[in-house]
């Protein structure tokens, strides 16, 4: 069975301060995809990122960062600088096994205060 | 870039009667998903369809739902006969032959009144 969790349901930071998003995972798949969605009022689900279980290389893209261990089931989100548009709820998800069905936690509430 | 579409974005329909979400996946894809979202919390599998069968489908998809694809383009959620407790954002998505990530469409909101 695959479970995610996302142990913080709202977080409020104010305008350009760092802040990291926590998921823990569990899965007995050895090849599997972890992603993490944003999800913006509007209520599309909006793709953010994708790591497969062999590759443990930590990534940026702007603002954004991932850290992802496997040591700890790990895959932990962190936006720099924050601001007024990242507020959003985003979610982190697993998928593995035959069909790669995605198994999503229970997302985090991001609100970016000015 | 190519993308996955659902029609319509918002849907209200009377409680006990029939709904048709309608997603469009994209062209070379032969994995099939739908999702379901109730309001202020996850998002939860539903079923996912391969070779024109259901190869997996959740306890909530029960006899009231059946899928669909009826032209080798569309791709189809039917809720029979629909409860309050059907509202909720579906999402449709679909994934690559070599089945390594699932591309959302945008939702269709359904409210049941």
């Amino acid at each position: 069975a695959q479970k995610v969790t996302q142990a913080q349901t709202e977080i409020s930071v104010v305008e350009k301060e760092d802040v990291t998003l926590d998921c823990v995972y569990e899965t007995r798949d050895t090849t599997y995809y972890l992603f993490w969605y944003k999800q913006p009022p509007s209520g599309e689900l909006v793709f953010l990122i994708r790591r497969n279980s062999f590759d443990e290389q930590n990534e940026i893209s702007g603002r954004y960062s991932w850290n992802f261990q496997k040591s700890t089931s790990s895959f932990n989100f962190t936006i720099t600088a924050s601001q007024v548009v990242d507020s959003a709820v985003y979610f982190c998800a697993l998928s593995s096994g035959g069909y790669q069905k995605v198994t999503f936690g229970t997302g985090t509430k991001l609100q970016v205060i000015p | 870039e190519p993308e996955v579409t659902q029609t319509p974005s918002h849907q209200v329909t009377q409680m006990g009667q029939e709904v048709i979400l309608r997603c469009v996946p994209i062209s070379n894809h032969l994995y099939f998903y739908w999702y379901r979202q109730i309001l202020g919390q996850k998002v939860e599998f539903l079923v996912s369809f391969y070779n024109n069968e259901i190869s997996e489908k959740s306890e909530i998809f029960d006899d009231q739902f059946s899928v669909e694809r009826p032209d080798g383009s569309n791709f189809t959620l039917k809720i029979r006969s629909t409860k309050l407790e059907d509202s909720a954002m579906y999402f449709c998505a679909s994934s690559t032959p070599t089945v390594t990530e699932a591309f959302f469409g945008q939702g269709t909101r359904l409210t049941v009144v």
